[in-house]
């Protein structure tokens, strides 16, 4: 299994504003996903995008992925506070691996 | 939706004890996952299970051990607790393989 690295470790940004926030990965994969956690708090999952797209939205999220630069990006647009959280995407690899494994995230700071 | 559940949300235990985590999902799942997860170093996979009975190590797999002797529960064993084994620790299930994890809430385990 391979571990997505996400870019920033942190980030902080006024209500309102878009969040960007970004993955690189090493191998081929089969998707992507992301997730989030509040603090304290068990993974939710967010989107999962396929090898074969460039391209998913899903309400404020928006997430692209390129594959021939491994890397994927997730945007959320008009950010609330309630956004505050860690953000953590997971590469679902392409062989046959069961289990997905996670960096260290993004921690995603909206202030009011 | 799927709940995964936890049994303990805070658990505080000495040095040396045998610590039983237990973890039911009640979708149906086949793959249950345990991680643990400590500031800086991200979610670190401990072991995961495809099938009742079935166990296969993750990246960290020393001190613990596991057992799945129902389709719905995963249990992470930690033979004698020692300080160092301090943190969060995650249970997850899913359906398909590398796909849509659904966790937990997490236990808060504190060896003293």
């Amino acid at each position: 299994s391979q571990q997505g690295e996400e870019d920033p470790q942190a980030l902080s940004i006024q209500e309102g504003e878009n969040a960007t926030m970004n993955c690189s990965y090493k191998t081929s994969i089969n998707n992507l996903q992301w997730y989030r956690q509040n603090s304290g708090r068990g993974l939710v999952h967010l989107i999962l995008i396929r090898s074969n797209e460039r391209e998913k939205h899903s309400g404020r999220l928006r997430v692209t992925l390129d594959t021939s630069k491994k890397s994927s990006s997730l945007l959320i647009t008009a950010s609330r506070a309630a956004d505050t959280a860690s953000y953590f995407c997971a590469p679902g690899s392409s062989g046959s691996a069961r289990q997905l494994t996670f960096g260290s995230g993004t921690q995603l700071t909206v202030l009011p | 939706d799927v709940k995964v559940t936890q049994s303990s949300r805070y658990l505080v235990k000495r040095t040396g004890e045998k610590v039983f985590l237990e973890c039911v999902q009640d979708m149906d799942h086949e793959n249950m996952f345990w991680y643990r997860q400590d500031p800086g170093l991200g979610l670190r996979l401990i072991y995961f299970s495809y099938d009742v009975k079935m166990k296969e190590k993750g990246d960290i797999p020393e001190g613990y051990s596991v057992s799945r002797e129902k389709k719905e529960r995963f249990s992470l064993i930690l033979e004698s607790a020692s300080t160092n084994q301090t943190s969060m620790y995650l249970c997850a299930s899913s359906q398909t393989r590398n796909e849509k994890l659904f966790f937990g809430s997490g236990t808060q385990l504190s060896v003293l």
